[in-house]
């Protein structure tokens, strides 16, 4: 069965403070990984597309890796604005339904 | 202008009740979905249209009924709504079909009383 796993459930980061999310994933055949960002009350936010493996995307002070396993965020000198939840989702197999498969997600508090 | 517009934002009702929830999207998209998001925050599809015929159909009770009026609408129906049908559900619209980003609207919060 598909599945993604993120790590850790809540990260707490000074300002300034440069930090990782994960996000594993066990999938059959990965077509794209997408990272969202959710702020309270909101709906997922896209950040993100990566499709194969070495690939990398950056906005701002955020940074998306790709491997064949696992993803990576990087946030480098967060702020406190960068406080959210980070969901990440996987679209795998032959259907092209669109159908993603999202993890728990990561809750981030950055303190000034 | 709200791309994917959900109302209502906040829903309480009894159980056994029926109620619905719309979603509109401005963006000229052709396929909808519907999300419901638990207490943990975890979200799962339920469904897709694309271009108003059903794509996606999970393991959803059949309480719960989509209807695609056109492209731009995706409502969600639920009949003799139960206690765990509490939860925050989302719309959301992208492109088309496919390895396309999804924009969500910002959920209708249900609660069942």
């Amino acid at each position: 069965e598909d599945q993604v796993t993120q790590s850790p459930e809540a990260l707490r980061l000074q300002e300034g403070e440069s930090s990782s999310l994960n996000c594993s994933y066990t999938v059959s055949g990965l077509r794209g990984l997408f990272w969202y960002r959710q702020d309270p009350g909101k709906g997922p936010e896209f950040l993100f597309t990566l499709y194969s493996a070495g690939e990398e995307k950056e906005k701002e002070r955020l940074k998306a890796t790709l491997t064949k396993k696992e993803s990576f965020l990087h946030i480098t000198a967060p702020k406190p604005e960068d406080s959210a939840t980070y969901l990440c989702a996987v679209q795998a197999g032959s259907g092209n339904t669109g159908k993603l498969i999202f993890g728990q997600g990561t809750t981030l508090q950055v303190k000034p | 202008d709200t791309a994917v517009s959900q109302t209502p934002k906040y829903l309480v009702t009894q159980m056994g009740n029926d109620k619905s929830i719309k979603c509109e999207q401005n963006l000229g998209h052709d396929t909808m979905y519907w999300y419901k998001q638990d207490s943990k925050k975890f979200l799962k599809i339920m469904f897709s249209y694309n271009n108003k015929e059903l794509i996606i159909n999970e393991t959803v009770p059949n309480r719960f009924s989509p209807k695609s009026p056109d492209k731009a609408h995706l409502n969600l129906h639920i009949n003799s709504l139960e206690l765990g049908d509490s939860a925050v559900y989302f719309c959301a619209s992208s492109l088309q079909a496919g390895i396309q980003p999804q924009h969500f609207g910002d959920g209708t919060r249900l609660s069942i009383l």
